[in-house]
């Protein structure tokens, strides 16, 4: 049971627009704390997507974007390609637990 | 550009000790929290800790009695210990770079490196 909560899975066409939640409480996302995105093809690496919410480190396509309100935050894909079919995750700092917390993950399908 | 390779046993026996090292190019230790991740079989990502140049560390909780994260500044290196393992504790694990802005993200990662405990 992850501490942030992520839909199991998204699925869309290529070109279309996909958004995938982030969902925390008052002790992680709603205290403040910043969420990062990363992105992960199988058998590979996790790849830093998005930090501080909505900021993408160079090489990543603004096609990416991260938004953050209240107790969740989202990552929208927009102008889907193959190669975004992957898996992603959140991450954000949880007080109660004085640590660095992840999202379950969700797969990206790109149909 | 700053590249991280893990090192060590793929096999570690039951009620043993896991020890793994990260060994640091393009770069220097000082500045980051270095850190520790892992991923079982099929599952998500999870964090195991982190060691700052300072000195100072921070453990997950879940973790935390078994854990040692060390750095040696002499040899760009940083390492992992778990001791007592299980099977619970096979995994892919990854060692990666803490930046701390806002919180700590990880921005550069090793390729990984799999661990099984049997």
């Amino acid at each position: 049971q992850s501490v942030l909560t992520q839909p199991p899975s998204v699925s869309a066409a290529p070109g279309q627009r996909v958004t995938i939640s982030c969902t925390g409480s008052s002790p992680n996302i709603g205290a403040g704390f910043d969420v990062h995105w990363y992105k992960q093809v199988p058998g590979t690496a996790p790849k830093l997507l998005i930090y501080g919410n909505n900021h993408r480190p160079s090489g990543v396509p603004d096609r990416f974007s991260g938004s953050k309100s209240g107790t969740s935050a989202s990552l929208a894909i927009s102008g889907l390609q193959a190669e975004d079919e992957a898996d992603y995750y959140c991450q954000s700092y949880d007080s109660s637990l004085s640590g660095l917390v992840f999202g379950g993950g969700t797969k990206l399908t790109v149909l | 550009q700053v590249q991280l390779q893990e090192s060590g046993p793929g096999l570690v026996k039951p009620s043993e000790t896991l020890s793994l090292t990260c060994t640091i190019s393009g770069g220097f230790i000082n500045n980051f929290y270095w850190s520790w991740l892992r991923q079982p079989p099929g599952r998500g990502l999870e964090w195991i800790g982190y060691a700052s140049y300072s000195g100072s560390t921070n453990y997950n909780p879940s973790l935390k009695s078994r854990v040692t994260i060390s750095i040696d500044t002499s040899k760009n290196q940083f390492s992992l210990k778990l001791n007592s393992v299980t099977a619970a504790d096979t995994a892919v694990y990854y060692c990666a770079r803490g930046f701390v802005a806002g919180g700590v993200y990880m921005d550069v990662w090793g390729k990984g490196t799999t661990v099984t405990v049997s």
